[in-house]
């Protein structure tokens, strides 16, 4: 059980596109997901917290212009890259936790998205 | 300043040992301490919790410490295998009211058969 599927898992595009990541729930309700950023060899950086039918919280630092994220239902979140550039490229990952949320719960995380942009 | 820090080199073991992989953090006050695997390309799967007034927990092989005094904290993995090599992340949460996790840089595990 709790099973998240991130799509697509790799995108190669040209400078100035815009790129959207989806996260879903797959057996399993997610009233907030988190989508974090990583580079070689380092930490998950948390760039956003996304609650159903709310407004994301974006970290500090983290463009919310730049990174449009939507949680529309309890199991689909996206995140859209917008105008991506060369420094944009990174390993983009999202975690769900369940309704019902209790503190201290593990975060279930999918399997990352290798954006690349040329 | 707030720092968590895991061994950035690789850990290099023989199977059968054990592992024991580090977790120091400076200037937080998690609530809990939760370690996560990770393999290249892929993302963290849930390992063990520990809670600030738990000294120790178990799973299988695994064991995990946490000592708040020192901000510290162990994982160890005993009669290592070849498939326990991975990258494993440290993560602290229960610092608000969020659920947020704030994780280390991991350090990456070596099993030689």
């Amino acid at each position: 059980g709790a099973v998240v599927s991130q799509h697509p898992s790799r995108v190669i595009c040209k400078s100035g596109t815009s790129v959207k990541i989806e996260c879903r729930s797959l057996d399993f309700q997610a009233t907030t997901m988190f989508w974090y950023r990583q580079f070689p060899k380092k930490s998950l950086m948390l760039m956003a917290t996304s609650n159903e039918g709310s407004k994301a919280t974006y970290e500090q630092g983290v463009e919310k212009d730049k990174f449009l994220i939507n949680h529309a239902s309890l199991t689909l979140s996206t995140l859209t890259v917008t105008s991506a550039h060369p420094e944009d490229s990174s390993f983009y990952i999202c975690s769900a936790l369940g309704t019902g949320v209790f503190n201290n719960q593990p975060q279930h995380f999918g399997d990352g998205t290798r954006l690349s942009i040329l | 300043s707030q720092k968590i820090e895991q061994n950035s080199e690789a850990l290099n073991i023989q199977e059968g040992k054990t592992a024991t992989l580090t977790c120091n953090y400076t200037n937080y006050s998690p609530a809990y301490l939760q370690w996560y695997r990770q393999d290249p390309g892929r993302g963290p799967v849930f390992l063990l919790l520990i809670r600030e007034n738990e000294k120790e927990k178990r799973k299988e092989r695994l064991k995990v410490t946490f000592d708040t005094t020192l901000k510290q904290s162990l994982f160890h993995i005993t009669a290592s295998q070849p498939a326990d090599s991975a990258t494993y992340l440290c993560a602290l949460g229960g610092m608000d009211s969020s659920y947020k996790l704030i994780f280390g840089s991991g350090t990456r595990l070596l099993v030689r058969p």
